[in-house]
């Protein structure tokens, strides 16, 4: 398997413009989880999935933040519109199970995307 | 939701030293886990470790769990240049899961 799969890596857009980040999780894998990484505030769970559908999207700092998944192989984070404090690294990761890794199954990650707003 | 301490936040070793970073938690836990991430790169799960477990090992790596001091240890032997990066652990209970904000970990050769 290629492993969990994030695109673009790299996104350098202007204060105000819509981003789109978008990931393919493993396949098989049930839950997918969206991360975002800074030397501040280190790595914050933003928002995961089971089989799709949202669970826990207590982390997504604001109305700004959307995420959807409307397939098993497929999950959109966007942020519209974005401000330069977004500037983050922002992962995905899948895992097997439903628990949302609460059951500590293995994470695996993407390569993340490096977001930096103007 | 709780989040671990690592400790030191930073370690700089020389090569075939050992390397050992510690974590702190608060509450009690389900189990742990520790990745580790390479600059520029995702994170990579090296191990868990349950809460009835006290200690496991994978290779070069040795992890330990000390549940009534409510902390965790993770030695790497015979460091390698290879091994530079920053360490993570991965608190799990029955509501939720948080990140550390790591340690990080330089070898020279």
């Amino acid at each position: 398997d290629a492993g969990v799969i994030q695109s673009p890596r790299h996104e350098v857009t202007e204060m105000g413009q819509e981003v789109t980040l978008r990931c393919k999780p493993i396949s098989g894998h049930n839950s997918l989880f969206w991360y975002r990484q800074t030397m501040m505030r280190g790595l914050e769970l933003l928002i995961y999935f089971n089989n799709n559908v949202p669970i826990d999207d207590s982390g997504m700092p604001e109305d700004r933040f959307s995420a959807k998944m409307p397939n098993a192989s497929f999950s959109t984070l966007k942020i519209q519109p974005s401000e330069p404090r977004d500037s983050a690294v922002y992962f995905c990761a899948s895992t097997e199970g439903t628990s949302g890794g609460r059951r500590g199954e293995t994470q695996y990650f993407g390569p993340g995307t490096r977001l930096l707003v103007l | 939701s709780q989040q671990g301490e690592e400790d030191p936040q930073a370690l700089s070793i020389q090569e075939g030293e050992n390397a050992t970073m510690n974590c702190s938690y608060k509450t009690s836990i389900n189990n742990l886990q520790w990745y580790r991430q390479n600059s520029g790169r995702g994170l990579v799960h090296l191990i868990l470790i349950r809460s009835n477990e006290r200690e496991k090992h994978s290779g070069r790596l040795r992890v330990t769990l000390d549940t009534s001091k409510k902390s965790s240890s993770l030695l790497i032997t015979a460091s390698r240049a290879a091994d530079t990066a920053s360490y993570f652990c991965a608190l799990y209970n029955n509501n939720d899961m948080r990140f550390g904000a790591g340690t990080r970990l330089t070898v020279k050769p």
